[in-house]
């Protein structure tokens, strides 16, 4: 079955620092990927997307890149906030009509002024 | 712009009671879903429903639960005896079409057993 591998947290940075938390997948055929970031007490908030090979996925200074070669969609970005202090899940969803999605563990994430 | 909004935000109940989590989907999506996440895991899939009837379930979705769509607006989650492993948040999400892979997440209701 599908699987989303996330890196271990948790991360802590400093503000501005630059970010990389690493996603790997597995899955059959060619699922769509995400980024959803969650605030503390908060639900799941679409950060960006990707829907095929070599598609780059972007938002709030975020980028993703959809690498079919190395089964990854790792999230970066060049500048941290305080703000971006939260939860990252990397997930897979496949074109199917059950379409369900499949969430890595999630990445908490600190950024300290 | 639309959203799903689930109700209630917070349940709290008894162990062995019976509880109903509702969630309206946005208006024009096709395709409907469960999620929970205990605290401090990840997010994980309960089941998926299409064209009035479950599309695929995972293995936490037994006997326990199930869904409904009971008026064409209200998408709803039934836990008939709750057990103190189902305390966590559950999402609904809602998705428009087969060829759109987006799926919109409402906020979540936790549900706390005690």
């Amino acid at each position: 079955g599908d699987s989303v591998t996330q890196m271990e947290g948790p991360v802590t940075l400093s503000e501005e620092a630059f970010l990389t938390i690493n996603c790997t997948y597995t899955a059959t055929g060619y699922p769509s990927l995400f980024w959803y970031v969650q605030y503390p007490g908060e639900g799941l908030q679409l950060l960006l997307k990707a829907t095929k090979a070599d598609d780059k996925g972007s938002n709030k200074g975020f980028e993703a890149t959809y690498r079919k070669e190395t089964t990854s969609f790792h999230l970066e970005k060049g500048s941290v906030q305080v703000s971006d202090s939260a939860v990252y899940f990397c997930a897979l969803t496949h074109l199917t009509n059950a379409g369900k999605s499949t969430f890595g563990d999630g990445t908490t994430l600190t950024v300290k002024p | 712009e639309p959203e799903v909004t689930q109700t209630p935000s917070h349940q709290v109940t008894q162990m062995g009671q019976e509880v109903i989590l509702r969630c309206v989907p946005i208006s024009n999506h096709l395709y409907f879903y469960w999620y929970r996440q205990i605290l401090g895991q990840k997010v994980e899939f309960l089941v998926s429903f299409y064209n009035n009837e479950i599309s695929e379930k995972s293995e936490i979705f037994d006997d326990q639960f199930s869904v409904e769509r009971p008026d064409g607006s209200n998408f709803t989650l039934k836990i008939r005896s709750t057990k103190l492993e189902d305390s966590a948040m559950y999402f609904c999400a809602s998705r428009e079409r087969p060829s759109y892979n987006e799926q919109f997440f409402g906020p979540g209701t936790r549900l706390t057993v005690l």
